[in-house]
């Protein structure tokens, strides 16, 4: 029973185009989502995460949208560059700190 | 700031045999979680240590792995005796352990170390 999915293995953009990573989770009782970044043989990095009562959180280049109703988040890059390519794993939190994670989508920027 | 430590990085070993792995966290972190990695997945949870208190194993398989962190710091995660199917990136992760209210700014954030690829022959 897969409670968070990223159904895109993989997405390639060009270098200064929007990324757009998608996630969807089943578990209405989920408090937190995250985004973790990761590059070959390093663990993965956190980078943004967005609280169950909010719909948008950016920093920088990155931006998470969540739809609730959707059971659906999604996190924007702009503008995409090289360094960004990586898998991105999307998290869901609950109430004891527990992550649930995805299956991981890899992202390729080109120059 | 030391990040998370990880030994060893690399480890084969046959069917049947044992093997253990090692973490330190970062200095200050209460709150320790060892994750299983399987190719093309993500990261699966493990087990919980909240200082050297157990606070979730349900997804460790118990009949074989075992883990301990004797005195609130390092801990080791062990498998005896190991099957094909455990080969896997195997990552320690840490947190300070605050409690944190839904819906405030903030999260108990962890973070990960470089994890250890076993590879079971």
């Amino acid at each position: 029973d897969q409670q968070v999915k990223q159904n895109s293995p993989s997405l390639s953009v060009q270098e200064g185009r929007i990324s757009i990573l998608n996630c969807d989770y089943t578990n209405s009782m989920f408090d937190y989502f995250l985004w973790y970044k990761k590059y070959p043989a390093e663990g993965p990095t956190f980078l943004i995460s967005i609280s169950s009562i909010k719909d948008k959180n950016e920093d920088g280049r990155f931006t998470v949208f969540l739809n609730k109703s959707a059971k659906h988040l999604s996190l924007h890059i702009v503008p995409s560059q090289p360094g960004d390519s990586a898998v991105y794993f999307c998290a869901a939190r609950n109430a004891g700190n527990m992550l649930t994670f995805g299956g991981g989508t890899r992202l390729m920027v080109k120059p | 700031e030391a990040g998370v430590a990880q030994s060893p990085r690399y480890k084969i070993i046959e069917k049947r045999q044992s093997v253990a792995f090692w973490c330190n966290p970062i200095s200050g972190h209460a709150t320790l979680y060892w994750y299983q990695q399987i190719l093309g997945q993500g990261p699966k949870l493990l087990i919980q240590f909240q200082n050297n208190g157990v606070v979730d194993d349900s997804q460790l398989p118990k009949d074989r792995f075992s883990a301990e962190r004797l005195k609130g710091v390092d801990s080791t995660l062990k498998i005896q005796p190991a099957k094909l199917e455990d080969s896997a990136v195997y990552l320690c992760a840490s947190s300070l352990g605050r409690l944190t209210t839904p819906g405030t700014s903030g999260t108990d954030t962890q973070y990960f170390g470089p994890g250890t690829r076993l590879t079971v022959l």
